[in-house]
């Protein structure tokens, strides 16, 4: 079965904050996504990788920064958190670019004071 | 720009009824279309994935259908106990197949 884990289940942080959420897939997969999820917007892509030091902006890249220096690992960096940035951040993978099954970890609820 | 309606919103039914979730897509040209189910607070899990030539994939009680030309799927579950109790959602891959279209989800609540 594949594995994605996340660094945090709860994370609680102040404004203005260098805040970095890791995500880790065990099955060798290209694509790593992370998406954030709000009550009434639903999921919304950040960003994503398709291969090592490789990334793409999202819908919503604003405010976040992304790492890939190994395939397994995919990080989300917020530079300065801000209140607004307060929700559930999601990571998946999916063996194949195109339209793979995605694979999603636990997810890491992040609250910014 | 791919978007993906899940109606309805929120469900209520009691245990032991076959229900129906629909989602429905506006760019017919899908390479896939996969269905989820999301715990209050938590991940993701994967339930079925269709393929888009195929019309319907099983798994134990849950059915899915994919209708490509009319931009259109359904979750069946049948006989329905109170721990499918979720929101469930649908989600089809981007016009650069690189990452995927969610719905907004179908909250479920199966009463015993």
């Amino acid at each position: 079965d594949v594995k994605v884990t996340q660094s945090s289940r709860y994370l609680v942080k102040r404004t203005g904050e260098k805040v970095f959420l890791e995500c880790v897939q065990d099955m060798d997969h290209e694509n790593m996504f992370w998406y954030r999820q709000d009550p009434g917007l639903g999921l919304r892509l950040i960003y994503f990788s398709y291969d090592v030091k490789m990334k793409e902006k999202g819908d919503i890249p604003e405010g976040y920064s992304v790492s890939r220096e190994k395939k397994e690992r995919f990080s989300l960096i917020l530079e300065s958190a801000s209140t607004n940035q307060t929700s559930m951040y999601l990571c998946a993978s999916s063996l194949r670019a195109l339209g793979g099954e995605q694979y999603f970890g636990p997810g890491t609820r992040l609250t910014v004071t | 720009k791919q978007e993906v309606t899940q109606i309805p919103a929120a469900l209520s039914v009691p245990e032991g009824e076959n229900l129906v979730l629909n989602c429905s897509f506006t760019d017919s040209a899908i390479y896939n279309l996969q269905w989820f189910r999301q715990d209050p607070g938590k991940g993701l899990t994967s339930l079925l994935l269709i393929q888009s030539s195929q019309r319907e994939q099983t798994s134990g009680r849950l059915n899915a259908s994919l209708d490509k030309s009319s931009g259109r799927s359904t979750l069946y579950i049948a006989a329905s106990q109170p721990g499918d109790s979720a929101t469930y959602l649908c989600a089809v891959p981007s016009f650069n197949n690189n990452d995927m279209r969610f719905g907004a989800g179908t909250r479920l609540t199966v009463k015993p």
